[in-house]
């Protein structure tokens, strides 16, 4: 049973650029959320996806997009990179219909904005 | 969102019993108590869930007393790879945002 896969796992990208990770959850999940941990933080929530809809968001800029596709799997775009953005961004998965709060992460996309 | 309370940092030596109190004063009737670890450049990996009283798996037992407002993890003989930051966490469902703080910095020594 594959648990939550990310790619790439390291990339560096020039201020300005555009950059797009990507998601696929564990195996009967339906729900993906994206997180950034900066250095020495915890994981900031980004925003979740669910049934191919963006259904919460956290305190962050529009730069910061996304999308689920039909079978889950799930893109973090963010655009006009800025050095802040470097970051591990992590992916989050889970099932709606789960009563406790079990939410599984993949091993993160770093990324590093020069 | 139940927002919980660790401790920054704690020290402990190999074979030695560690435990993490998390206060979560303002947990909700739904809500589950979760705990993650998380080494350096990786994803957190989940430990433990519970909602009421003893919960123990392979790994660590989480403890919760009756008014839910604190949990403690318990990490029974630690070792070397047991250094990490350790994240409680409090909600409701698979559709709840969890809401890290800063965690607590574990650190063992030999």
């Amino acid at each position: 049973d594959a648990g939550v896969t990310q790619s790439p796992t390291h990339l560096i990208k020039t201020r300005g650029q555009q950059v797009t990770l990507r998601c696929s959850p564990k195996s009967g999940h339906d729900t993906v959320s994206w997180y950034q941990q900066a250095l020495g933080q915890g994981p900031q929530f980004i925003f979740q996806y669910y049934e191919e809809e963006e259904r919460q968001r956290g305190n962050f800029p529009d730069r910061f997009s996304g999308h689920q596709f039909p079978n889950y799997s799930s893109e973090l775009n963010v655009n006009a990179l800025l050095l802040g953005d470097s970051a591990l961004y992590l992916c989050a998965s889970s099932l709606v219909s789960s009563s406790g709060n079990t939410i599984y992460f993949g091993e993160g996309s770093w990324l590093t904005v020069v | 969102l139940a927002k919980t309370t660790q401790p920054i940092s704690m020290d402990s030596y190999e074979g030695q019993e560690v435990n993490i109190t998390c206060s979560h004063n303002n947990i909700a009737t739904n809500d589950y108590i979760t705990w993650y670890q998380q080494f350096p450049s990786q994803g957190p990996r989940f430990i433990i869930q519970g909602y009421k009283t003893k919960v123990t798996n392979e790994v660590a037992s989480l403890f919760i007393p009756a008014d839910r407002k604190s949990s403690t993890l318990s990490l029974p003989r630690v070792s070397l790879s047991d250094t990490a930051v350790y994240y409680c966490l409090v909600g409701e469902g698979g559709s709840y945002i969890p809401t890290f703080g800063r965690g607590t910095s574990l650190i063992v020594h030999p």
